[in-house]
């Protein structure tokens, strides 16, 4: 079965500082990857999605992603946050299945300093 | 655009009591997906069903049951509520037939047990 693993739990930054969460899953098979953020109190919105062809995917608000098949990663990243990103955020993935179900990890809180 | 839509937002019931959450997927979607979420965790798929049979079963209590109904939209009913079943419940819908393997999410029910 598959599984993801979120290195960070609780990231602090200040705003126009750089940004990196880190995600690796585990599958034997080909897999389909997201980034979803949760705002305070809202639901689950996509940032980006990973289904092949070129490994930098780019989503919204400026965050993009790179995934790295030999590493098992989907690292997150922003050049530069800002005081609104302060949101958790929740690696996932799917198997190739047309029906499957996500599979998330446990998320990263992140918090932003104005 | 339409959107996934699940009522009610918001439901307070007292231990023992049961309750109906109600999920209307994007038109022209043929599966609907429940998760749960727990404070502070992350999202737990419970049940599946792609155009109206199970698919897939998750971490569903047996107390809990679910149904797709003709026009799609699905129901989570959840009997001899306990107060661990407080949390808030997300309906996402799919089109399978495109395999975009992209789920679209509601906004949640947050559902309180007293």
């Amino acid at each position: 079965a598959q599984s993801v693993s979120q290195h960070n739990h609780h990231v602090i930054l200040s705003e126009a500082a750089s940004l990196e969460l880190g995600c690796n899953y585990s599958y034997g098979g080909t897999v389909n990857l997201f980034w979803y953020v949760q705002y305070p109190g809202q639901h689950l919105q996509l940032l980006l999605k990973y289904f092949s062809g070129d490994p930098l995917v780019k989503g919204i608000k400026g965050f993009e992603a790179e995934f790295i098949k030999s590493k098992f990663s989907f690292n997150l990243r922003k050049p530069s946050v800002q005081w609104s990103d302060t949101a958790e955020y929740f690696c996932a993935v799917t198997t190739l299945n047309r029906d499957d179900k996500i599979i998330f990890g446990k998320g990263t809180r992140l918090h932003i300093l104005p | 655009a339409a959107g996934v839509i699940q009522s009610p937002r918001h439901l307070i019931k007292e231990k023992r009591e049961t309750a109906t959450l109600k999920c209307y997927p994007i038109p022209r979607h043929d599966t609907v997906y429940w998760y749960q979420q727990g404070p502070g965790q992350d999202p737990q798929f419970l049940i599946s069903f792609y155009e109206k049979m199970q698919s897939d079963k998750g971490s569903i209590p047996d107390r809990f049951s679910a149904q797709q109904f003709s026009d799609y939209h699905s129901e989570l009913n959840m009997s001899s509520l306990e107060l661990g079943d407080s949390a808030l419940y997300f309906c996402a819908s799919s089109l399978v037939e495109e395999a975009r393997y992209e789920q679209y999410f509601g906004p949640g029910t947050r559902l309180t047990v007293t």
